[in-house]
């Protein structure tokens, strides 16, 4: 099955810095790659997502990008704000041959902190 | 954050005890899922369902079980098999297998 890893497990930036957050994904039929925020205590919530068909993918401050060579897919969080402090996690999807059928494997998160 | 609920948070069992977690959509979603959540170790699927009637075991099935006799409603059942119940349990749910999926408020289930 998928497995995806994510790093780093810890991260903490200056207020207006970037902040770049990295996933490798093992299964080359992977092609749904979202990207989660999930604040302390709350549900998770979709910032972002990109599918295999496209190597890029901005919305304001936030981008992603897929390398799907490399098997890899990265966050990136430009000009951070201490309300962007919380725990991220990079996903991935496999639909089975042709179905509709697939599930999400999730890294492991990523806990940003923003300094101000 | 309205469309799906679960109910309760909070919630405490006796070890032995079964205990049955509610999650109602009302986003005329398709596809809904159960995950767990453990600190540290991001969110692990148990089940997920993408039509009525029909559900596909996840990662960490084992101890679980789950029914979906109506496209709204997908209740998971813990069972006394598991070996550690305790965690955070979030059901979500997708118009189809690769599109967003909206995740509900959770459940903390706590087994002593």
């Amino acid at each position: 099955g998928e497995n995806v890893e994510q790093h780093p497990s810890t991260l903490s930036v200056q207020e207006g810095d970037s902040a770049v957050i990295k996933c490798t994904y093992s299964d080359s039929a992977s092609n749904y790659f979202p990207w989660y925020k999930q604040e302390l205590g709350k549900r998770p919530q979709l910032i972002i997502d990109i599918r295999s068909n496209v190597g890029e993918k901005k919305d304001q401050r936030i981008a992603v990008t897929l390398n799907k060579t490399a098997k890899h897919f990265s966050l990136h969080i430009t000009e951070t704000q201490p309300e962007d402090s919380a725990v991220y996690f990079c996903a991935a999807i496999t639909s089975s041959c042709g179905t509709s059928y697939g599930k999400l494997t999730f890294g492991q998160g990523t806990i940003l902190t923003v300094h101000p | 954050d309205g469309g799906i609920t679960q109910s309760p948070k909070y919630l405490f069992r006796k070890e032995g005890q079964n205990v049955t977690l509610s999650c109602e959509q009302n986003l005329n979603h398709d596809a809904m899922y159960w995950y767990r959540q453990d600190p540290g170790q991001g969110l692990r699927l148990i089940y997920y369902s993408q039509i009525v009637n029909d559900f596909q075991k996840g990662d960490i099935a084992e101890g679980y079980s789950v029914s979906r006799e109506k496209k709204e409603s997908f209740p998971l059942t813990v069972t006394s098999a598991q070996k550690n119940p305790t965690a955070f349990y979030l059901c979500a749910s997708s118009r189809r297998v690769l599109y967003e999926q909206y995740f509900g408020p959770g459940t903390r289930l706590t087994v002593t």
